[in-house]
């Protein structure tokens, strides 16, 4: 099973900041990286799919890089509604897998 | 409008089964992939099982190998997953998602259904 792993567990931004969150798979996964935005009480959103593309209707503030075992997902300009939990997925092989998460916080 | 409504949920004592439900609409159902992802309360989310648009292809998670199966009835857009034997640890929300085309990852969530397994 490929482990994913979310760091910082929380992160406290101000709004308007910069927002730099990362994943790490324990095996390469190539670009089968996904990320989610989730809010209290709601579903799960897709933001990013092959570690960089994002989804439709996704702002431009939200942009994912890397490939293998090293993902980054940034959040260039923080609005009041970012803030929320984001996991990252790989779906490189089964079982698919989710990391643990990071909360967005406010500062 | 595209979308995907859970139902089924409920409370459950151990050992205990369930049959959960996803209605799909707004895109051919047939043509994709569906999978289920659970989140126990205050926790992550954990991708639970996956079927092929066809549904001649599962796969799951060891976590509920043996106990859960996935099916569909694309004739009714209409996804499923019986749970038994359940235990405690199944408490959570379940998420039916549509996975993209040709891809595994979920660009379409329904609004989930909770599951709770006590006595």
């Amino acid at each position: 099973e490929i482990v994913m792993t979310q760091s910082p567990a929380t992160l406290s931004v101000s709004p308007g900041e910069r927002a730099t969150l990362s994943c790490r798979a324990s095996q390469s996964v190539g670009s089968n990286l996904a990320w989610y935005q989730q809010k209290p009480g709601q579903a799960p959103r897709l933001l990013i799919y092959g570690a960089s593309t994002r989804a439709t209707g996704v702002a431009a503030r939200f942009s994912g890089s890397g490939s293998g075992t090293e993902f980054t997902l940034s959040i260039s300009s923080l609005q009041s509604e970012d803030f929320a939990v984001y996991y990252c997925q790989q779906y490189n092989d089964w079982p698919l897998t989710f990391g643990g998460g990071t909360k967005v916080e406010i500062k | 409008e595209v979308q995907l409504l859970e139902s089924g949920g409920g409370l459950v004592q151990p050992g205990g089964s369930l049959r959960l439900s996803c209605a799909a609409s707004g895109f051919t159902f047939s043509s994709y992939g569906m999978n289920w992802v659970r989140q126990a309360p205050g926790k992550g989310l954990e991708w639970v099982s996956a079927i092929s648009g066809g549904g001649n292809s599962k796969q799951y998670a060891d976590s509920v190998k043996g106990r859960f199966t996935m099916s569909r009835d694309n004739s009714k857009n209409t996804l499923y997953l019986q749970m038994n034997p359940l235990r405690a640890e199944d408490t959570a929300v379940y998420y039916c998602a549509k996975a993209a085309a040709g891809n595994w990852y979920s660009d379409l969530w329904g609004r989930g259904t909770l599951v709770t397994v006590s006595s």
